[in-house]
């Protein structure tokens, strides 16, 4: 069946870079999407990119789909305070069959 | 703003006491959706209603059943709430499921704890 992996944490600087890895299974997802929840709240979409793209940038977010290897990252530029968040990585042909992966709680040193 | 609104944010209830969890938009979407998120876990999806039809995840306990009255309503009931089924509880939402540009929108979640 799909599958989505995550690592469960990581830990960056203020000011750095992070770069959040996933992998999925299902080779027929036609868009892989990014969300972002916040301590006491529902997920908000962060960004998308459709299946036949490579790179997608938006603002300090930076998607890279390797279809090949069936991996995604997000990259986030210059982390803020306000990023600390757990991130899900999801697969999906469209909303409704949404798999998403466990999360990577990101934490930010000041 | 058009939003997914979820009431209560926190509800306590008592083992096997049945409870109800509720769920509206303003979004006018065709498509609503409840998942069950447990502690570092990813959401786990329930069921879902496009327009009327009831979609039911063959995986979900019986304990869960869903209904929805109109558009913007919809509501979880727990029949039997056992300890297990302490977990956030997330309402989302989507124009269509079959649309590969559309995606979900979620409400902030409803924290369920069984005593």
């Amino acid at each position: 069946g799909e599958d989505v992996e995550q690592s469960l944490f990581l830990s960056v600087r203020e000011g750095d870079s992070s770069v959040i890895n996933c992998t999925y299974t299902d080779s027929s997802s036609t868009y892989l999407y990014w969300y972002k929840q916040e301590p006491g709240a529902g997920l908000q979409l962060l960004t998308y990119i459709f299946s036949n793209m490579d790179m997608k940038q938006d603002q300090r977010l930076t998607v890279l789909l390797n279809k090949k290897d069936k991996h995604l990252s997000l990259r986030i530029a210059d982390t803020q305070t306000g990023d600390s968040a757990i991130y899900f990585c999801a697969e999906g042909q469209g909303a409704q069959k949404l798999v998403f992966g466990q999360g990577t709680r990101l934490t930010i040193n000041p | 703003d058009a939003m997914v609104i979820q009431n209560p944010r926190y509800q306590v209830t008592q083992f096997g006491k049945p409870v109800t969890l509720s769920c509206s938009q303003t979004l006018n979407h065709n498509v609503m959706y409840w998942y069950q998120q447990k502690s570092s876990q990813a959401p786990k999806l329930l069921f879902h209603y496009y327009d009327k039809d009831f979609n039911n995840e063959a995986d979900t306990p019986d304990n869960f059943q869903s209904r929805r009255p109109n558009t913007s309503f919809c509501f979880l009931d727990i029949r039997s709430p056992g300890l297990g089924d302490a977990a956030m509880y997330l309402c989302a939402t989507s124009r269509s499921p079959g649309l590969a540009t559309d995606t979900q929108y979620f409400g902030p979640g409803t924290r369920l704890t069984v005593l």
